[in-house]
């Protein structure tokens, strides 16, 4: 069964800084891997996903990610922090079996200070 | 409207009663998703709906909880005999079908409150 974790429950940086999230996967496939953000009182929308082909994705506002296979990881990052950036962030896998196909990470709280 | 719409968006209740909370998928999704999300915490699975096969129960935390999906579209989350740490948001998502690219489209949720 897939798993994921994200190593930081709450992150903080200061606005212009780089942001990086962790997330490392088990899977017993080759994984699909998504970030999702969450802004306060509202429902999570996807940034980037990773299927298959280039290993660096670019997703909205300036986020990326890089799926590392020999490491397990998909650690999201952003060169420059923007105060807007302050939200919830989810790791997620996906793998194509009967049932329940995505696992999220228990998440990661950004704080971007001024 | 286009997204994924979710009702009541704030739900509060006394405890023992039961509460109904609905969820209108985005047209053409065929999978249908329910997840609870705890003050805090992380996204809980609680059932998941493909076209007409079994939904996948498993994530259901008690028999007070179940969920249906008529007709392949709207789903109706029910809690039975509410108790107090069922306060939560309750999250639907749908997704274009089975193939594993496909990425799941969110509700902004039902906040349910439990005193």
């Amino acid at each position: 069964a897939q798993s994921v974790t994200q190593l930081g429950s709450h992150v903080s940086v200061s606005e212009g800084a780089l942001v990086l999230l962790r997330c490392n996967y088990s899977s017993s496939v080759p994984p699909y891997l998504f970030w999702y953000v969450q802004y306060p009182n509202q429902g999570l929308q996807l940034l980037l996903k990773y299927t298959t082909g280039a290993t660096l994705v670019k997703g909205i506002n300036g986020f990326e990610a890089e799926f590392k296979k020999s490491e397990t990881s998909f650690h999201l990052t952003k060169p420059s922090a923007h105060m807007s950036d302050a939200a919830e962030y989810f790791c997620a896998v996906s793998e194509e079996n009967y049932g329940q196909n995505f696992v999220f990470g228990p998440g990661t709280r950004l704080s971007v200070l001024p | 409207g286009a997204g994924v719409s979710q009702s009541p968006s704030n739900k509060v209740t006394e405890k023992g009663k039961d509460v109904e909370l609905r969820c209108d998928p985005i047209s053409g999704h065929t999978a249908l998703y329910w997840y609870r999300q705890s003050l805090g915490q992380g996204l809980e699975f609680l059932i998941y709906f493909q076209g007409n096969s079994a939904p996948d129960k498993s994530g259901l935390p008690s028999d007070r909880f179940s969920a249906e999906r008529t007709g392949g579209s709207v789903s109706t989350l029910t809690i039975q005999r509410t108790q107090q740490e069922d306060s939560a948001v309750y999250l639907c998502a749908s997704s274009p079908g089975t193939r594993r690219t496909g990425e799941l489209f969110f509700g902004e949720g039902s906040r349910l409150t439990v005193l």
